[in-house]
């Protein structure tokens, strides 16, 4: 079945450093790739997302890069903040019949300050 | 503005009790999905539902668990004969149905059970 497998569990960097996290996806039909933050005793939000006509995309000190071929792509966020400390979900989906989001298991990052 | 909605936000049970929590998704929002989290872990998916197609189950831990949603709005996700090891934070979400699967899922706050 599809899968969506996310790297590392757990990510810790100082503060004004870069962090990148990692997905994989099985379906090579997926075309929407969208990233949750999900912030301590919170619901997981929207945060960015990829289409897959695109190949990188950027919104302030986050971006995201998609990888087709591979079925590969990627969350950086730049000049990591205490704040971005978070638990991160990367997804795939694809549209029309059987659309289903698969969630990866998610990413832990402590931005130490 | 409703967002998805949750019930309770907290229920603590007895090991052996049936529970029913409660989801409210976004109107209009023909998908639906049952989360688990349990503590500092990742998402569980445990049951999708899409408009009137029958509902993958295929992640639902053990024949105690069972969802349903009736009128293609409201979910209940029942657990019969709860166990400890169902303490967790149950997570529901709804999107549009995409013909593109260009779609926000947008999470309730979740309902955090704990069964002593």
């Amino acid at each position: 079945g599809e899968n969506v497998e996310q790297h590392p569990s757990t990510l810790s960097v100082q503060e004004g450093d870069s962090a990148v996290i990692k997905c994989t996806y099985s379906d090579s039909a997926s075309n929407y790739f969208p990233w949750y933050k999900q912030e301590l005793g919170k619901r997981p939000q929207l945060i960015i997302d990829i289409r897959s006509n695109v190949g990188e995309k950027k919104d302030q000190r986050i971006a995201v890069t998609l990888n087709k071929t591979a079925k590969h792509f990627s969350l950086h966020i730049t000049e990591t903040q205490p704040e971005d400390s978070a638990v991160y979900f990367c997804a795939a989906s694809k549209g029309g019949g059987g659309f289903k989001t698969i969630f990866g298991a998610g990413t832990r990052l402590f931005v130490k300050a | 503005g409703a967002g998805v909605s949750q019930s309770p936000s907290n229920k603590v049970t007895e090991k052996g009790k049936d529970v029913e929590l409660r989801c409210d998704p976004i109107s209009g929002h023909t998908a639906l999905y049952w989360y688990r989290q349990s503590l500092g872990q990742g998402l569980e998916f445990l049951i999708y539902f899409q408009g009137n197609s029958a509902p993958d189950k295929s992640g639902l831990p053990s024949d105690r668990f069972s969802a349903e949603r009736t009128g293609g709005s409201v979910s209940t996700l029942t657990i019969q004969r709860t166990q400890q090891e169902d303490s967790a934070v149950y997570l529901c979400a709804s999107s549009l149905f995409p013909i593109t699967g260009y779609t926000e899922a947008f999470f309730g706050q979740g309902t955090r059970l704990t069964v002593v």
